[in-house]
């Protein structure tokens, strides 16, 4: 079956623009994540949604940053204001349930901040 | 708070060659671990989950261990290939509110010299 599908897979964008990454989890996948890999951090945990819910948002690097997941499918992360230090791959995931089950990973979003 | 250490940072091989990755954890409540291959510029391909009442699971050529007890995990490659080179993540799940995260380490690069 498809596998997690991201779009775009490039952008960019000029600093203080807003902007929308979506994420599309394999079918039937109730668990669903975001991360960020950037040169200097490595990858990050950004933030997790069982089903529609995300029960903690702690995870977000600023209040700039916000994400939703709808229908238990389809998620966007949503970058407001957008800073340089935003200019990384933004990776979503998903797994079946959450905790014990494999995540697997779409091909990523590059945000290239100018 | 958990970290994960991967050694070596970057590894040059000769085609043939068995070689061994290693991932350590400074704390050992984790649900499992997973590697995961990084071709550039793509997003991750999971390779191996260990789940944490595992000691180890193979695929193909590779062979991933996991000693909960001490923190350490190795990803043992037989015969290697040129087609192996990538970079190769460890990452933990642990417990984040009603679900889980992975915490990742900084990847160890691997080249396969034909």
């Amino acid at each position: 079956g498809a596998g997690v599908s991201q779009s775009p897979s490039n952008k960019v964008t000029e600093k203080g623009k807003d902007v929308e990454l979506r994420c599309d989890p394999i079918s039937g996948h109730t668990a669903l994540y975001w991360y960020r890999q950037s040169l200097g951090q490595g990858l990050e945990f950004l933030i997790y949604f069982q089903g529609n819910s995300a029960p903690d948002k702690s995870g977000l690097p600023s209040d700039r940053f916000s994400a939703e997941r709808t229908g238990g499918s389809v998620s966007t992360l949503t970058i407001q204001r957008t800073q340089q230090e935003d200019s990384a791959v933004y990776l979503c995931a998903s797994s079946l349930g959450p905790l014990v089950d494999e995540q697997f990973f779409g091909p990523g979003t590059r945000l290239t901040v100018l | 708070k958990q970290e994960v250490t991967q050694i070596p940072a970057a590894l040059s091989v000769p085609e043939g060659e068995n070689l061994v990755l290693n991932c350590s954890f400074t704390d050992s409540a984790i649900y499992n671990l997973q590697w995961f291959r990084q071709d550039p510029g793509k997003g991750l391909t999971s390779l191996l989950l260990i789940q944490s009442s595992q000691r180890e699971q193979t695929s193909g050529r590779l062979n991933a261990s996991l000693d909960k007890s001490s923190g350490r995990s190795t990803l043992y490659i037989a015969a290697s290939q040129p087609g192996d080179s990538a970079t190769y993540l460890c990452a933990v799940t642990v417990m984040y509110n009603q679900g889980g995260k992975l915490i990742f380490g900084q990847g160890t690069e691997l080249s396969v010299k034909p």
